[in-house]
């Protein structure tokens, strides 16, 4: 997708190991989402951010940290990875207009074994 | 890995046929409103958009149609063709400062040959 990458698309890890996704924009946009996604489910939010440093939570953050440090960059962070954290995780991104939707990258598959 | 689109509930139509996806959303006080489509292994792609002042939108192929008074939003697409098999998402969002987009749990599409 352009001006969004996700890295690394595809990851298995064991149980209990800390785990960081990167999403990375050349795009200088402003608003950054990640999102789980999950068979029989939409996409629900885990954390944004709204700028550098500022990062919020989703309705599904328990498990999960942000950090914001360049424009550029959003990262995921599973202190401690569970099963039911085994997903497909979105990186979105977002302008700063009133009517504008989110592109989003092409995915990481999250396997915790 | 299991499909995003099992679970969900199906459309099926014949190539060839037009196709409505439906959607109900949840806040009577969102004022614009998105149809994604997503491809096996692929993040959602934007499709077509709509703000509440307007009740009806056209794309290429696609018209988005917008019912306020029953939080009701469909989607046609014309001439369903077999590369419109997908995953169809509507989301719904509150304009302001950093607002997020809220994602229903989204439709199969099948185009039968």
């Amino acid at each position: 997708d352009a001006g969004i990458t996700q890295s690394p698309r595809h990851k298995v890890t064991e149980t209990g190991t800390p785990v960081t996704l990167r999403c990375h924009q050349t795009e200088n946009h402003r608003y950054m989402y990640w999102y789980r996604q999950d068979p029989g489910h939409g996409l629900r939010l885990i954390h944004y951010s709204y700028g550098v440093k500022d990062t919020d939570k989703g309705e599904v953050s328990d498990g999960y940290s942000v950090s914001r440090s360049k424009t550029e960059d959003f990262l995921l962070t599973l202190e401690s990875a569970t099963s039911s954290q085994t997903s497909v995780y979105f990186c979105a991104i977002k302008g700063t207009a009133l009517y504008h939707g989110y592109t989003f990258g092409s995915g990481t598959r999250l396997t915790v074994v | 890995g299991e499909s995003v689109g099992l679970h969900l509930p199906t459309l099926s139509v014949q190539e060839g046929d037009n196709s409505i996806i439906n959607c109900a959303y949840s806040n009577s006080a969102s004022d614009y409103f998105i149809w994604y489509k997503q491809e096996s292994g692929k993040g959602p792609q934007f499709i077509i958009d709509i703000r509440s002042n307007m009740d009806k939108r056209q794309g290429q192929r696609v018209t988005v149609l917008l019912n306020k008074t029953v939080k009701h939003l469909s989607l046609q697409i014309a001439a369903t063709q077999p590369g419109d098999s997908a995953v169809y998402f509507c989301a719904e969002n509150m304009t302001g400062a950093n607002s997020k987009l809220t994602f229903g749990k989204g439709i199969t599409l099948s185009v039968r040959p």
